[in-house]
C-alpha cells in the first residue's frame, strides 16, 4: 500500500530563515505531487503541483518554490521566510483523482 | 480559473439529526468533485467522492449529490454521531490536462452535540 511522510513534523524558524520541507511516497511509481498550505483555521491553498521530474506548476505568486528531484520526492522551499509563511504545509499524491494527503508540517515563523 | 463556494462555515446539529453541506463550483468543465474531513490537528481525509457523470453515491450514512447543470454539490450525513464533529471541505478538480489538481472551499465546521 501507499505511504506518504512528510518532515518535519513541527518547525520554528525566524523571518529571514531559509527553509526546506521533505515529503516523500512509497508504493506508487510515478505519482502527481502537491504542496498545499492552510493557515490557521483557514482552507487549503494550492501552492505548486508536479506531474513528473522536474515538472514544477506554481498556483500562486509567492516567497516560496518547489522542486522534484526524484521520483517520489517533493521539497518545497524558501530563501527568506516571512511572518506570512506560517501555516500547516501539506504534501500530497494522486494517481489518477483521488488524493492523500501525508500528515503535514507546523510551519511558525517567529 | 475554478472558484468552490461552500456553505454554511459553521453547522450544529443534535446527535442523530442530518447534516447537509454545500458547495457550487464555476467551472463547467470540473469533473471530479470529492469530500474530505479534517479533524482538529490532523490531515483532511478523504471520505466520498463523486464522479460527473454520477448524480448520487452513497457510503454508510454518508451521501454525496451532484447536480452539473446548476453547478453544485452537496455532502448528506445522516444520523450524526459525535464523532463527525470536524471540518469538512469539499472540492472540484478542473483539469483539462493530467495534474488532477483539486480547488478546495472554505471548509465547514461541523458540531455534533450530544
Amino acid at each position: 500500500s501507499q505511504t506518504i511522510h512528510q518532515w518535519p513534523a513541527t518547525l520554528v524558524q525566524p523571518v529571514g530563515s531559509p527553509l526546506s520541507l521533505e515529503c516523500t511516497v512509497e508504493g506508487t511509481s510515478n505519482p502527481n505531487l502537491y504542496w498545499y498550505r492552510q493557515a490557521a483555521g483557514r482552507g487549503l491553498q494550492l501552492l505548486f503541483y508536479s506531474v513528473g521530474i522536474g515538472q514544477i506548476s506554481s498556483e500562486v505568486p509567492q516567497n516560496l518554490s518547489a522542486s522534484r528531484p526524484q521520483d517520489r520526492q517533493f521539497i518545497l522551499s524558501s530563501k527568506k521566510l516571512l511572518l506570512s509563511d506560517s501555516g500547516f504545509y501539506l504534501c500530497a499524491w494522486s494517481f489518477n483523482y483521488e488524493q492523500y494527503f501525508g500528515p503535514g508540517t507546523r510551519l511558525t515563523v517567529t | 480559473g475554478e472558484n468552490v463556494e461552500q456553505h454554511p462555515s459553521t453547522l450544529s446539529v443534535q446527535e442523530g439529526d442530518s447534516a447537509v453541506i454545500k458547495c457550487t463550483y464555476s467551472d463547467s468543465a470540473s469533473n471530479y468533485f470529492p469530500w474530505y474531513k479534517q479533524e482538529l490537528g490532523k490531515r483532511p481525509q478523504l471520505i466520498i467522492d463523486i464522479r460527473s457523470n454520477v448524480g448520487e453515491k452513497k457510503d454508510q450514512r454518508i451521501a454525496v449529490t451532484l447536480n452539473k447543470t446548476a453547478k453544485h454539490f452537496s455532502l448528506h450525513i445522516t444520523e450524526t454521531q459525535p464523532e463527525d464533529s470536524a471540518v469538512y471541505f469539499c472540492a472540484a478538480s478542473p483539469s483539462r490536462d493530467s495534474s488532477y489538481k483539486l480547488i478546495f472551499g472554505s471548509g465547514t465546521r461541523l458540531l455534533v452535540r450530544p
